[in-house]
């Protein structure tokens, strides 16, 4: 069973502190990652993509990726309020399959 | 780029009676496109992959003969629910990708707005 593992949260931060999101996956061929931000009832929209070991960065978001570990991180620099949703870690296990996780829900407080 | 477009976006039938969803890339060709259902405070999970011309793929627990696939051009893919049971009601979501020829299989996913179905 390929999984993807993320904390259901909420994690609740400060407007303009750093949220920082974690994700675990078990099938270790996994070679593509993406970030997903899905307010309530709506579907998932993109926020980053990452295929190598390391950090990328796109304006206020970085993600960070280690295959060694299985281990994949978003860090949202200067949360705002309108960064409230849940966070969905997805995994790549061949030919666009999706795998994703249960989603972190974050809480940014005014 | 890369607009899904996902119709209706909210569906509530009787139980019994059958429901298409129809996705629709805009602006690109989406020779594979994909259906996930996502229940309450759950993750999305993927039903089926969907195939331009050919059959769908179906994931294990997954009734195709209840879940009707059609992808019968490279931008129309529809899902009939058949005889749907309120146990059915959940949020359909559709998804495409660009094809790269290079980045393929790693192209990210482009979700369509959703339908959420209500089987009453």
């Amino acid at each position: 069973q390929k999984e993807v593992e993320q904390n259901s949260g909420p994690l609740s931060v400060p407007e303009g502190a750093i949220a920082s999101l974690n994700c675990t996956y078990s099938d270790r061929g996994s070679q593509s990652f993406f970030w997903y931000r899905q307010y309530s009832g709506k579907s998932p929209e993109l926020i980053m993509s990452i295929y190598s070991n390391g950090d990328k960065e796109d304006g206020r978001f970085t993600a960070q990726l280690n295959k060694a570990s299985q281990y994949v991180s978003l860090l949202i620099r200067d949360s705002q309020p309108s960064d409230s949703a849940t966070y969905l870690c997805a995994v790549n296990t061949g030919f666009q399959k999706l795998v994703f996780g249960t989603g972190t829900r974050l809480l940014v407080s005014p | 780029g890369a607009v899904v477009s996902q119709h209706p976006s909210r569906v509530i039938c009787k139980s019994g009676t059958s429901v298409k969803i129809e996705c629709r890339s805009l602006d690109f060709q989406a020779t594979t496109m994909f259906w996930y259902r996502q229940f309450p405070k759950q993750s999305l999970m993927l039903m089926a992959t969907s195939n331009e011309g050919s059959k769908a793929t179906y994931e294990q627990g997954v009734e195709k003969d209840k879940f009707l696939i059609n992808h019968a051009s490279l931008t129309l893919s529809t899902l009939t629910v058949t005889s749907a049971h309120p146990e059915d009601s959940s949020f359909y979501i559709c998804s495409a990708s660009t094809t790269s020829d290079r980045a393929f299989n790693n192209s990210p996913l482009h979700f369509g707005n959703g339908t959420r179905l209500t089987v009453t």
